[in-house]
Protein backbone atom coordinates (compact mmCIF):
# COMPACT_ATOMS: atom_id res chain seq x y z
CA UNK A 1 0.00 0.00 0.00
CA UNK A 2 1.66 3.12 -0.90
CA UNK A 3 1.44 5.91 1.55
CA UNK A 4 0.37 9.99 1.14
CA UNK A 5 0.63 11.54 3.75
CA UNK A 6 -0.34 15.22 5.04
CA UNK A 7 -0.74 17.47 8.22
CA UNK A 8 -4.65 17.91 8.33
CA UNK A 9 -4.30 21.42 9.38
CA UNK A 10 -6.22 23.41 10.11
CA UNK A 11 -3.66 25.75 8.37
CA UNK A 12 -4.45 29.19 9.48
CA UNK A 13 -2.83 32.03 7.94
CA UNK A 14 -3.77 36.10 7.23
CA UNK A 15 -4.72 37.01 4.23
CA UNK A 16 -1.99 38.39 2.08
CA UNK A 17 0.89 35.89 3.44
CA UNK A 18 2.30 32.69 2.38
CA UNK A 19 0.28 29.78 2.75
CA UNK A 20 2.28 26.01 3.11
CA UNK A 21 1.36 23.01 2.58
CA UNK A 22 3.40 19.86 2.82
CA UNK A 23 3.37 16.09 1.83
CA UNK A 24 5.05 13.16 2.27
CA UNK A 25 5.02 9.79 0.10
CA UNK A 26 6.48 6.03 0.43
CA UNK A 27 7.40 5.18 -3.12
CA UNK A 28 10.24 6.59 -3.80
CA UNK A 29 9.52 5.40 -7.25
CA UNK A 30 7.43 8.05 -7.86
CA UNK A 31 7.39 9.74 -10.71
CA UNK A 32 4.46 12.37 -11.00
CA UNK A 33 2.63 14.58 -8.31
CA UNK A 34 -0.28 16.84 -8.47
CA UNK A 35 -2.23 19.24 -5.97
CA UNK A 36 -5.57 19.37 -5.71
CA UNK A 37 -7.81 21.80 -4.32
CA UNK A 38 -11.38 21.09 -2.44
CA UNK A 39 -14.41 23.37 -1.21
CA UNK A 40 -16.39 22.06 1.13
CA UNK A 41 -19.06 19.73 -0.60
CA UNK A 42 -17.16 19.66 -4.08
CA UNK A 43 -15.27 17.80 -6.30
CA UNK A 44 -11.34 18.32 -6.26
CA UNK A 45 -9.71 20.37 -8.94
CA UNK A 46 -6.07 20.24 -10.23
CA UNK A 47 -4.18 23.18 -9.25
CA UNK A 48 -1.00 22.22 -9.96
CA UNK A 49 1.40 19.13 -11.13
CA UNK A 50 4.75 18.74 -10.66
CA UNK A 51 7.41 15.77 -12.36
CA UNK A 52 10.71 17.03 -11.41
CA UNK A 53 13.08 18.12 -8.41
CA UNK A 54 12.78 21.68 -8.18
CA UNK A 55 10.15 24.38 -8.44
CA UNK A 56 7.54 24.78 -10.75
CA UNK A 57 5.65 28.66 -10.32
CA UNK A 58 2.04 28.95 -11.53
CA UNK A 59 0.83 32.65 -10.61
CA UNK A 60 0.16 32.34 -7.29
CA UNK A 61 1.21 28.97 -6.78
CA UNK A 62 4.36 27.23 -6.77
CA UNK A 63 5.16 23.17 -6.17
CA UNK A 64 8.45 22.07 -4.78
CA UNK A 65 9.59 18.57 -5.45
CA UNK A 66 12.60 16.27 -3.76
CA UNK A 67 12.64 13.34 -4.68
CA UNK A 68 15.70 12.41 -2.44
CA UNK A 69 13.62 13.53 0.32
CA UNK A 70 10.43 12.34 -0.86
CA UNK A 71 8.54 15.32 -0.15
CA UNK A 72 6.45 17.60 -2.19
CA UNK A 73 5.04 20.97 -1.19
CA UNK A 74 2.80 23.92 -2.36
CA UNK A 75 3.17 27.39 -1.48
CA UNK A 76 0.07 29.84 -1.84
CA UNK A 77 1.59 33.64 -2.31
CA UNK A 78 -0.68 36.49 -1.06
CA UNK A 79 -3.02 34.06 0.22
CA UNK A 80 -7.28 35.28 -0.18
CA UNK A 81 -10.06 34.40 1.68
CA UNK A 82 -11.08 32.19 -1.61
CA UNK A 83 -8.01 30.17 -1.14
CA UNK A 84 -9.80 28.72 2.00
CA UNK A 85 -10.39 24.85 1.10
CA UNK A 86 -8.53 21.48 1.94
CA UNK A 87 -5.68 20.84 -0.56
CA UNK A 88 -5.24 17.24 -1.10
CA UNK A 89 -1.37 15.83 -2.43
CA UNK A 90 -2.02 13.10 -4.97
CA UNK A 91 1.04 10.19 -6.62
CA UNK A 92 0.28 8.93 -9.38
CA UNK A 93 1.47 5.25 -10.19
CA UNK A 94 1.21 3.73 -13.44
CA UNK A 95 -2.85 4.62 -14.19
CA UNK A 96 -3.44 4.31 -10.25
CA UNK A 97 -3.92 7.52 -7.97
CA UNK A 98 -3.10 7.74 -4.36
CA UNK A 99 -4.11 10.47 -1.90
CA UNK A 100 -3.48 12.01 1.14
CA UNK A 101 -6.38 13.01 3.19
CA UNK A 102 -5.58 16.44 2.85
CA UNK A 103 -5.16 20.23 4.59
CA UNK A 104 -7.73 22.42 5.43
CA UNK A 105 -6.36 25.86 5.20
CA UNK A 106 -8.51 28.83 6.23
CA UNK A 107 -7.58 32.44 5.28
CA UNK A 108 -8.47 35.10 7.63
CA UNK A 109 -9.32 38.72 6.38
CA UNK B 1 -15.82 18.26 -13.70
CA UNK B 2 -16.92 19.43 -17.18
CA UNK B 3 -17.67 16.70 -19.55
CA UNK B 4 -18.31 14.57 -16.51
CA UNK B 5 -21.78 13.87 -15.16
CA UNK B 6 -22.94 11.76 -11.91
CA UNK B 7 -26.16 11.50 -10.77
CA UNK B 8 -28.13 12.16 -8.49
CA UNK B 9 -26.24 14.53 -6.84
CA UNK B 10 -28.07 13.45 -3.47
CA UNK B 11 -28.85 10.10 -2.65
CA UNK B 12 -30.81 8.42 0.38
CA UNK B 13 -30.99 4.66 0.80
CA UNK B 14 -32.55 2.50 3.41
CA UNK B 15 -30.81 0.07 4.60
CA UNK B 16 -31.06 -3.68 2.60
CA UNK B 17 -31.14 -1.64 -0.49
CA UNK B 18 -29.07 -1.65 -3.73
CA UNK B 19 -28.52 1.60 -5.25
CA UNK B 20 -26.79 1.98 -8.56
CA UNK B 21 -24.87 5.48 -9.14
CA UNK B 22 -24.68 6.72 -12.43
CA UNK B 23 -21.21 7.87 -13.94
CA UNK B 24 -20.88 9.48 -17.52
CA UNK B 25 -18.54 10.93 -19.60
CA UNK B 26 -17.55 12.81 -23.23
CA UNK B 27 -13.95 13.44 -22.79
CA UNK B 28 -13.04 10.24 -24.54
CA UNK B 29 -10.76 8.80 -21.68
CA UNK B 30 -10.20 5.51 -21.76
CA UNK B 31 -10.00 5.16 -17.72
CA UNK B 32 -12.76 5.60 -15.55
CA UNK B 33 -12.38 5.78 -11.52
CA UNK B 34 -14.45 5.40 -8.77
CA UNK B 35 -13.74 6.60 -5.30
CA UNK B 36 -15.31 7.23 -1.84
CA UNK B 37 -14.76 10.16 0.32
CA UNK B 38 -15.28 10.13 3.88
CA UNK B 39 -15.69 13.29 5.99
CA UNK B 40 -11.69 14.40 7.14
CA UNK B 41 -10.71 11.59 4.70
CA UNK B 42 -8.69 11.55 1.36
CA UNK B 43 -9.84 9.70 -1.80
CA UNK B 44 -10.46 5.94 -1.31
CA UNK B 45 -10.44 3.97 -4.46
CA UNK B 46 -13.43 1.78 -4.87
CA UNK B 47 -12.83 0.22 -8.34
CA UNK B 48 -11.10 1.36 -11.53
CA UNK B 49 -11.39 0.31 -15.57
CA UNK B 50 -9.10 0.99 -18.53
CA UNK B 51 -10.49 -0.27 -21.07
CA UNK B 52 -14.66 -1.11 -22.43
CA UNK B 53 -15.35 -4.83 -20.91
CA UNK B 54 -12.63 -5.06 -18.24
CA UNK B 55 -12.11 -3.25 -14.47
CA UNK B 56 -10.13 -4.07 -11.22
CA UNK B 57 -10.84 -3.83 -7.90
CA UNK B 58 -9.25 -1.24 -5.59
CA UNK B 59 -8.70 -1.00 -2.19
CA UNK B 60 -12.29 -0.98 -0.77
CA UNK B 61 -14.54 -3.05 -3.36
CA UNK B 62 -16.42 -5.22 -0.71
CA UNK B 63 -19.92 -4.49 -1.39
CA UNK B 64 -19.32 -2.67 -4.49
CA UNK B 65 -19.85 -3.57 -8.09
CA UNK B 66 -19.48 -2.31 -11.23
CA UNK B 67 -19.58 -2.65 -15.44
CA UNK B 68 -18.11 -0.60 -18.26
CA UNK B 69 -20.34 -1.96 -21.23
CA UNK B 70 -19.21 1.56 -22.80
CA UNK B 71 -16.38 3.72 -22.57
CA UNK B 72 -18.37 6.77 -21.81
CA UNK B 73 -20.48 5.12 -18.51
CA UNK B 74 -19.20 3.45 -15.62
CA UNK B 75 -21.81 3.09 -13.35
CA UNK B 76 -21.03 1.70 -9.29
CA UNK B 77 -23.86 -0.36 -7.25
CA UNK B 78 -23.82 0.34 -3.37
CA UNK B 79 -24.93 -3.16 -2.53
CA UNK B 80 -26.35 -4.19 0.59
CA UNK B 81 -23.40 -5.86 1.63
CA UNK B 82 -21.58 -2.61 1.87
CA UNK B 83 -21.54 -2.21 5.83
CA UNK B 84 -21.56 1.65 5.72
CA UNK B 85 -22.09 3.43 2.59
CA UNK B 86 -22.95 6.70 3.45
CA UNK B 87 -19.87 8.80 1.93
CA UNK B 88 -19.40 11.54 -0.75
CA UNK B 89 -18.57 9.11 -4.09
CA UNK B 90 -16.67 10.47 -6.77
CA UNK B 91 -15.87 9.47 -10.61
CA UNK B 92 -12.79 10.19 -12.44
CA UNK B 93 -11.34 10.04 -15.86
CA UNK B 94 -8.06 9.31 -16.93
CA UNK B 95 -6.63 10.23 -21.08
CA UNK B 96 -3.68 8.22 -20.07
CA UNK B 97 -0.83 9.62 -21.28
CA UNK B 98 2.50 9.89 -19.24
CA UNK B 99 1.58 12.51 -16.72
CA UNK B 100 -1.62 13.38 -17.30
CA UNK B 101 -3.80 13.78 -14.42
CA UNK B 102 -7.14 12.49 -13.32
CA UNK B 103 -10.54 14.96 -13.65
CA UNK B 104 -13.47 14.59 -11.56
CA UNK B 105 -17.63 15.03 -11.68
CA UNK B 106 -19.25 16.49 -9.29
CA UNK B 107 -20.39 13.59 -6.76
CA UNK B 108 -22.77 11.95 -5.67
CA UNK B 109 -23.93 12.36 -1.69
CA UNK B 110 -24.87 8.82 -0.27
CA UNK B 111 -27.00 8.47 2.54
CA UNK B 112 -28.00 5.53 4.01
CA UNK B 113 -31.22 6.05 6.79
Amino acid sequence: QKEVEQNSGPLSVPEGAIASLNCTYSDRGSQSFFWYRQYSGKSPELIMSIYSNGDKEDGRFTAQLNKASQYVSLLIRDSQPSDSATYLCAVRDFNKFYFGSGTKLNVKP
Amino acid sequence: DGGITQSPKYLFRKEGQNVTLSCEQNLNHDAMYWYRQDPGQGLRLIYYSQIVNDFQKGDIAEGYSVSREKKESFPLTVTSAQKNPTAFYLCATLRGNPGDTQYFGPGTRLTVL
